[in-house]
């Protein structure tokens, strides 16, 4: 999964509760994608970094924030989660050689439940 | 909106022969464009980029890209059960360059 990790990798909780899914990358790519990927939906974008706390929204951000201190890691928290979050949640990075966001790499993804 | 439609699937051929997979884009400056396959259970895992116009070869892999037609599609020579899979067209679309993906498009290789 060329050098990305997440975690957890499975999280069950309940509405109302916060949570924090963390990425972690060892490939220093200046790049970082938060996705979620839902039946009939496909991957959709959340939110993503182009640096160290440079991040912007993505097509569903709402009730999605992230934060990116350093390089390799990039947390995506749910403030209050609710049900309609219950989703598999992927990290991509991307080096964005010459200026243009290119090959994304995905992480291996964590399965949230919101009950 | 900026869309990718990929055909709803799912597709099913017989091992060894040709599949074919197609997805157009609606933004007309899009200009790089990958192919991703995604295996049950498993994250999506590139497996294919195209820049220019034209057919790229990667051993039983072949993209086309046609942006006149805004079309690009993957051909899958010899497939195998192993090919198996959801495989996931993305577009760079737009001038912040966020990469777009179809919803996919399930191929079954039946032995």
């Amino acid at each position: 999964d060329a050098g990305i990790t997440q975690s957890p990798r499975h999280k069950v909780t309940e509405t109302g509760t916060p949570v924090t899914l963390r990425c972690h990358q060892t490939e220093n790519h200046r790049y970082m994608y938060w996705y979620r990927q839902d039946p009939g939906h496909g991957l959709r974008l959340i939110h993503y970094s182009y640096g160290v706390k440079d991040t912007d929204k993505g097509e569903v951000s709402d009730g999605y924030s992230v934060s990116r201190s350093k390089t390799e890691d990039f947390l995506l928290t749910l403030e209050s989660a609710t049900s309609s979050q219950t989703s598999v949640y992927f990290c991509a990075i991307s080096e964005g050689r010459g200026g243009v966001l290119g090959e994304q790499f995905f992480g291996p993804g964590t399965r949230l439940t919101v009950l | 909106q900026k869309e990718v439609e990929q055909n709803s699937g799912p597709l099913s051929v017989p091992e060894g022969a040709i599949a074919s997979l197609n997805c157009t884009y609606s933004d007309r400056v899009s200009q790089s464009f990958f192919w991703y396959r995604q295996y049950s259970g498993k994250s999506p895992e590139l497996i294919m980029s195209i820049y220019s116009n034209g057919d790229k070869e990667d051993g039983r892999f072949t993209a086309q890209l046609n942006k006149a037609s805004q079309y690009v599609s993957l051909l899958i020579r010899d497939s195998q059960p192993s090919d198996s899979a959801t495989y996931l067209c993305a577009v760079i679309t737009g001038a912040n360059s966020k990469l777009t993906f179809g919803k996919g498009i399930t191929l079954s290789v039946r032995p």
